[in-house]
């Protein structure tokens, strides 16, 4: 069964700083690796999808990362903004999108 | 954003009666998908469907049921609630499974209380 951790849970940085946020998934035999975003009340937001194929995507000043042999997905994000506050979840895709989540970091960036 | 519109988005419940949520989806996509998500586990997946009629549990199943006789419409059931199920679901939506680019959509969430 697919784990899913992430870490830290929750994070503040000040404005203008790069980040990394990090996933470490179990079972390598994913079909896709996601990271989503969450704010307040609200649903999930699709940020980056990374095939397993791939080794990273890129979208903007977010960057993620995957390396299946290891079990390690990373998003980094660039020169962070208040605007990015919120809470990031990676999710392992392992059979017909059945997602497995992890727990979530809160970020909060400073202003 | 995708077109997910779950109703209600708030509902406060007894124990012990029953409740249904409804996930409605513009899209025409396939798969839907009920997830829960509560502090310290995460999100879960509930039950899911792959076409009219065509269902099947997920991690979590026990004390729920669906059903889904339209392509936009993915019902979650609550047979007889209980304070276990008290958590924010969110329906998701996707065109295709088993694709190692399909993303999932998800709706705004219910807050569903049960006292």
């Amino acid at each position: 069964k697919q784990e899913v951790t992430q870490i830290p849970a929750a994070l503040s940085v000040p404005e203008g700083e790069n980040l990394v946020l990090n996933c470490s998934f179990t079972d390598s035999a994913i079909y896709n690796l996601q990271w989503f975003r969450q704010d307040p009340g609200k649903g999930l937001t699709s940020l980056l999808l990374i095939q397993s194929s791939q080794r990273e995507q890129t979208s903007g000043r977010l960057n993620a990362s995957l390396d299946k042999s290891s079990g390690r997905s990373t998003l980094y994000i660039a020169a962070s903004q208040p605007g990015d506050s919120a809470t990031y979840l990676c999710a392992g895709n392992n059979a017909g999108n059945m997602l497995t989540f992890g727990g979530g970091t809160r970020l909060m960036v400073k202003p | 954003d995708a077109g997910i519109t779950q109703s209600p988005r708030h509902k406060v419940t007894e124990t012990g009666t029953p409740v249904t949520l409804r996930c409605h989806q513009t899209e025409n996509h396939r798969y839907m998908y009920w997830y829960r998500q509560d502090p310290g586990h995460g999100l879960r997946l509930i039950h899911y469907s792959y076409g009219v009629k065509d269902t099947d549990k997920g991690e979590v199943s026990d004390g729920y049921s669906v059903s889904r006789s339209k392509t936009e419409d993915f019902l979650l059931t609550l047979e007889s609630a209980t304070s276990s199920q008290t958590s924010v679901y969110f329906c998701a939506i996707s065109d295709r499974a088993g694709a190692t680019n399909e993303k999932l959509f998800f709706g705004s969430g219910t807050q569903l209380s049960v006292l």
